[in-house]
């Protein structure tokens, strides 16, 4: 069985750019959270989406937005890149409420933002 | 909100010995505590977890404890091998409807010395 699928792995940006960032569940999951892991540091909630509904957000700034699709694969979307916003974006996958164990996380894409 | 403290930051131990790693949280109403092992290059990977009302789980060479009282948790490795080399991160969180975040310590390096 496939896990969790992220794309891309890594990413160059500008400063002022957009990114969108991909992930897509494993099978059977409908709950997808994107987390933000900053070197040396341990990985911080943006949001969680489940059945395609917004289901909780992190402290972060209104440039971060995401979707979840009806194949339950979900986006990413960071607009007006900073020199801070260079991380780690890990997707994590569960079947979702009220289950809401075990959560898998996938490999991450590395944003650069120059 | 929730705060988790985890220590040591990094952790050195001889092959075959035991490693601990302690945490401690701030939110009485945590219930759901999940140990990941991120190693170079992938995302988190869940390799134990315990709920609130269960105080001590063990897989094979991993335990983990908690005591809710005091509202810390730990992980506990055995036999010790160099493969168990990487960053370790507790974990806390709510399970309630809508209680739909990890919050993570900032990892323990651990390295195993043959």
């Amino acid at each position: 069985d496939a896990g969790v699928t992220q794309s891309p792995t890594h990413l160059i940006k500008t400063r002022g750019q957009h990114v969108t960032l991909r992930c897509s569940p494993i099978s059977g999951h409908k709950s997808v959270s994107w987390y933000q892991q900053v070197l040396g540091q341990g990985p911080q909630f943006i949001f969680q989406y489940y059945e395609k509904e917004e289901r909780g957000r992190g402290n972060f700034p209104d440039r971060f937005s995401a979707r979840q699709f009806p194949n339950y694969s979900s986006e990413l979307n960071v607009n007006a890149l900073l020199l801070g916003d260079s991380a780690l974006y890990l997707c994590a996958s569960s079947l979702g409420q009220p289950y809401n164990y075990g959560y898998t996380f996938g490999s991450g894409t590395r944003l650069t933002v120059v | 909100g929730e705060n988790v403290e985890q220590h040591p930051s990094t952790l050195s131990v001889q092959e075959g010995d035991s490693a601990v790693i302690k945490c401690t949280y701030s939110d009485s109403a945590s219930n759901y505590f999940p140990w990941y092992k991120q190693e170079l290059g992938k995302g988190p990977q869940l390799i134990i977890d315990i709920r609130s009302n269960v105080g001590e789980k063990k897989d094979q060479r991993i335990a983990v404890t908690l005591n809710k009282t005091a509202k810390h948790f730990s992980l506990h490795i055995t036999e010790t091998q160099p493969e168990d080399s990487a960053v370790y991160f507790c974990a806390a969180k709510k399970t309630r409807i809508g209680g739909n975040k990890l919050v993570f310590g900032a990892g323990t390096i651990l390295r195993v010395k043959s």
